[in-house]
């Protein structure tokens, strides 16, 4: 089993449209959660951190549950420039390393 | 201030070869990290610097190394090249022990022939 599995892409959705992204995380002893977008051919960059409370940064809200290992990103009124790949990613190990999942290709149409 | 450097941006070696690829930290980062992304996939786990030392490594055999200068600055080594290793190499920095997330380079871009 993957440590990090994703939803399978790719996402094909209009422009305005609400799109849901699902993340599940194998081990339990995971401190830190983020999701990073990655646009074709460019190294990933953080889109937010991810807390158990939840927490908004626009149009996307991330929420974490420990006792399910879930993670989800919801981005609304998608805009045609959220077209990228979103990697769900976890900490692991004394000194936090990233452990990725494969990614969830996002494609906002007109 | 400049962000995570990598250098160089684009490398074609033939099956075989010795590379050494470089990263400069954000200033004020103390730890390093190297990332092998192969088409399709996230990230994968290479080594882990910080404040100069080892302090993690990822699977991949012992024809990868790598070390942190006193400036925090990183290489990565790979001997022996094989077709497999063509993937983007990315190093990332963290101020702290990465709980706060890190920051990527724009990645080194290796093709083996």
């Amino acid at each position: 089993r993957k440590e990090v599995e994703q939803d399978p892409g790719p996402f094909n959705v209009p422009e305005g449209a609400t799109v849901a992204f699902n993340c599940t995380y194998s081990n339990s002893a995971s401190q830190s959660f983020f999701w990073y977008r990655q646009d074709c051919r460019k190294e990933p960059k953080l889109l937010m951190s991810v807390y158990s409370s939840g927490n908004e940064d626009g149009r996307f809200t991330a929420q974490l549950n420990r006792a399910s290992q879930y993670i989800s990103l919801l981005i609304r009124d998608s805009k045609l420039s959220d077209s990228a790949t979103y990697l769900c990613v976890v900490t692991g190990g004394g000194y936090n390393k990233l452990i990725f999942g494969a990614g969830t290709r996002l494609a906002v149409h007109p | 201030d400049a962000g995570v450097t990598q250098s160089p941006t684009h490398l074609i070696k033939t099956r075989g070869q010795h590379v050494t690829l470089r990263c400069s930290p954000i200033s004020g980062h103390k730890s390093v990290s190297w990332y092998q992304q192969v088409l399709g996939q996230g990230p994968q786990f290479i080594f882990q610097y910080y404040e100069k030392e080892e302090r993690g490594r990822g699977n991949f055999p012992d024809r990868f190394s790598a070390r942190q200068f006193p400036n925090y600055s990183s290489e990565l080594n790979v001997n022996a090249l094989l077709l497999g290793d063509s993937a983007l190499y990315l190093c990332a920095s963290s101020f702290d022990r990465g709980l706060a997330g890190y920051t990527f380079g724009s990645g080194t871009r290796l093709t083996v022939v």
